[in-house]
């Protein structure tokens, strides 16, 4: 098993540009979360998908949307990137939300 | 939102020292999570909690789940180099928001 697997692991993006970063998990899991994670701050919360086919605002939703694709997959999409966007984005699995969550190994983006 | 209060912010140690480091609540959780951030990848959990009193190991790491429900505790005993990284707590409240607070981290550093 994978766990939680994310794609890419690191990405550079211009002001204004636009990108989806990756999610996938294989432990047949319901609740599939994005958080970022910026030096001093912890894990804010982005957004998150109890169950396929709903999402949910988390902390720090502004400049974010989200696609459930399926059971397995959780996307992260940027529509037009701010260097304030500039950090580390972590995908996160559950059973059933409030449950032990596992991580993936994180995209390092970079906004310029 | 709910916060979760972690201390201390960072640690530097000498090879061989004990730690402890802890976490406390605004309110009462009916579970504690610990978790370890190496450097460059996602956090991994290392004790999970259930019950108030609760006392778990794993390995040199041992955890506990406060009498009071607001608090919890890591120890590691016999600190060696590859117990760097991030440690975070994290908790689910018993009442309100059933999602998982992290708290901010402990970054423990290893003095050779």
């Amino acid at each position: 098993n994978a766990g939680v697997t994310q794609t890419p692991k690191f990405q550079v993006l211009k002001t204004g540009q636009s990108m989806t970063l990756q999610c996938a998990q294989d432990m047949n899991h319901n609740s599939m979360y994005w958080y970022r994670q910026d030096p001093g701050m912890g894990l804010r919360l982005i957004y998150y998908s109890a169950s396929e086919g709903t999402t949910d605002k988390g902390e720090v939703p502004n400049g974010y949307n989200v696609s459930r694709l399926n059971k397995r997959e959780f996307s992260l999409r940027l529509e037009s990137a701010a260097p304030s966007q500039t950090s580390v984005y972590f995908c996160a699995s559950s059973d059933r939300v409030g449950d032990t969550q596992y991580f993936g190994p994180g995209t390092r983006l970079t906004v310029l | 939102g709910q916060q979760l209060n972690q201390s201390p912010q960072s640690m530097f140690i000498q090879e061989g020292e004990d730690v402890s480091m802890n976490c406390t609540s605004s309110s009462i959780f009916n579970t504690w999570l610990w978790y370890k951030q190496d450097p460059g990848e996602g956090p991994v959990l290392l004790i999970a909690l259930y019950k108030a009193g609760e006392l778990t190991s794993n390995g040199r790491l041992t955890a506990q789940f406060g009498i009071t429900r607001k608090d919890s505790f890591l120890n590691i005993s016999a600190s060696i180099p590859s117990d760097v990284g991030i440690y975070f707590c994290a908790g689910r409240a018993v009442r309100g928001n059933e999602k998982l607070t992290f708290g901010t981290g402990t970054r423990l550093t290893i003095i050779p």
